[in-house]
């Protein structure tokens, strides 16, 4: 059963990088033709946020909104997929989750746990 | 690209139906079918419920369904029972590549 989990450092400062890894298990990352990567997030009390999407070929999606400070990469010989988004700020508190995107219909499944990260001086 | 509207909050006693709406324009749900539901539970990974408006995953019990019309997408639970207490948050493609979800809305069972 494929299974993501999510790593990475839970604090960090204002303007500081943001850095977590999304390793891919039960499965090989370029398992099927049709199957994306993903970042999601989750403010505290708030609804989700696409972040952006990765193939395993390395062709990467970004939600406009945060285009300019996010950077998503694959390392498939790790099995493994990475999210980085710069000069963080209070407002990119969040748990943050990494997920399988099914190419053709767009849903995503499974999910990892989340991480919190929490920005604050 | 905005996020999909739901209502913040639902609720229902043991057994009755609640259908909880999402609403897009005509870039995203009103575009396509690549509408899915997912359901969390705190502390817990979000999981898919719905699929492509109307499908569910193997493992969802058929107390739970979705349909679509124009620019808003439905998600109904009949039935309901006290582990449908959770918040469920639709999501659309919205061309490009790109996916938007919707703000959330909290089940009270």
């Amino acid at each position: 059963q494929l299974q993501v989990q999510e790593s990475g450092p839970g604090l960090l400062k204002p303007s500081e990088t943001l850095s977590l890894t999304c390793t891919v298990s039960g499965g090989s990352i370029r398992s099927a033709s049709s199957y994306y990567w993903g970042w999601i997030r989750q403010p505290p009390g708030k609804g989700l946020e696409w972040i952006g999407t990765i193939y395993y070929s390395g062709s990467t999606y970004y939600n406009p909104s945060l285009k300019t400070r996010v950077t998503i990469f694959v390392d498939t010989s790790k099995n493994q997929f990475s999210l980085k988004v710069n000069s963080v700020t209070a407002a990119d508190t969040a748990v943050y989750f990494c997920a399988r995107l099914e190419g053709f219909e767009y849903w995503f499944d499974p999910w990892g746990q989340g991480t919190l990260v929490t920005v604050s001086s | 690209q905005s996020a999909l509207t739901q209502p913040p909050s639902a609720s229902g006693s043991p057994g009755q139906s609640v259908t909880i709406s999402c609403t897009g324009t005509s870039s995203d749900i009103g575009a396509y079918n690549h509408v899915s539901w997912y359901q969390e539970h705190p502390g817990r990974a979000p999981k898919l419920i719905i699929y492509e408006v109307t499908k569910r995953p193997s493992g969802v019990p058929d107390r739970f369904s979705g349909s679509k019309s124009g620019n808003t997408a439905s998600l109904t639970v009949s039935g309901l029972q006290a582990e449908d207490e959770a918040d469920y948050y639709c999501s659309s493609y919205a061309g490009s590549k790109s996916v938007v979800f919707g703000g959330g809305t909290k089940l009270t069972v």
